[in-house]
């Protein structure tokens, strides 16, 4: 299985602070990354796929880059909205996996 | 629009089976390219992949659960059915599907349902 490792696994930051969460992946998954935040009690909602593409709807300040084992999503400019929790994923080999998970909490 | 929404009991006994019901609209599970798959999040915990179903029928597992797993579609219901055996306390978890959609070159998750919660205990 392809292991993926996030960090930090908590971040404190204050609202307009540029956050960058790091994912890296035990063997190389080319591009083949997503970027999930969560919200508690709601579902994970899609932010970037393919390591560096913004989903329809997701905000500009949003950003993803990277490729092979090294991966990041940064936040340019952090909105009180965006005190979530991130995942990301891969989704080149099967079993399809998990980062543990970034959460951006109030500084 | 799209929209995908689990259905099942909250509460589970141990060695009991769950079957959970995913119930979808806006897109077809005959259509080339799609899929529609279940994970899970324990509390507190991160997300897992339990298995997928393509609209040919090809079905995929993760491989710790294999043994465990059954995935079927109905394209006339738009309803993907999973079922769990031998459920035991460590499975409690909430339980999403979400639709896998081919973007070209690659694919992502990109509409869940709302997730449902499922209680092991006796």
């Amino acid at each position: 299985d392809i292991q993926m490792t996030q960090s930090p696994s908590t971040l404190s930051a204050s609202v307009g602070d540029r956050v960058t969460i790091t994912c890296r992946a035990s063997q190389d998954i080319r591009t083949s990354l997503a970027w999930f935040q969560q919200k508690p009690g709601k579902p994970p909602k899609l932010l970037i796929y393919k390591a560096s593409i913004l989903e329809s709807g997701v905000p500009s300040r949003f950003s993803g880059s990277g490729s092979g084992t090294e991966f990041t999503v940064s936040i340019s400019s952090l909105q009180p909205d965006d005190f979530a929790t991130y995942y990301c994923q891969q989704y080149s080999t099967y079993p399809l996996t998990f980062g543990g998970g970034t959460k951006v909490e109030i500084k | 629009q799209i929209t995908l929404k689990e259905s099942g009991p909250t509460l589970v006994k141990p060695t009991e089976t769950l079957t959970l019901t995913c119930t979808f609209s806006g897109f077809s599970l005959s259509t080339s390219g799609v899929a529609v798959g279940w994970l899970r999040q324990s509390p507190g915990k991160a997300l897992e992949w339990l298995s997928l179903i393509f609209w040919n029928g090809e079905e995929h597992y993760s491989p710790s659960l294999t043994s465990r797993l059954t995935i079927i579609k109905d394209t006339s219901k738009n309803q993907v059915v999973l079922t769990m055996t031998n459920m035991d306390p460590v499975d409690t978890a909430t339980y999403y599907c979400a639709r896998r959609f081919d973007y070209g070159g690659g694919w992502k998750f990109d509409f869940w349902g709302q997730g449902t919660l499922v209680t092991v205990s006796s």
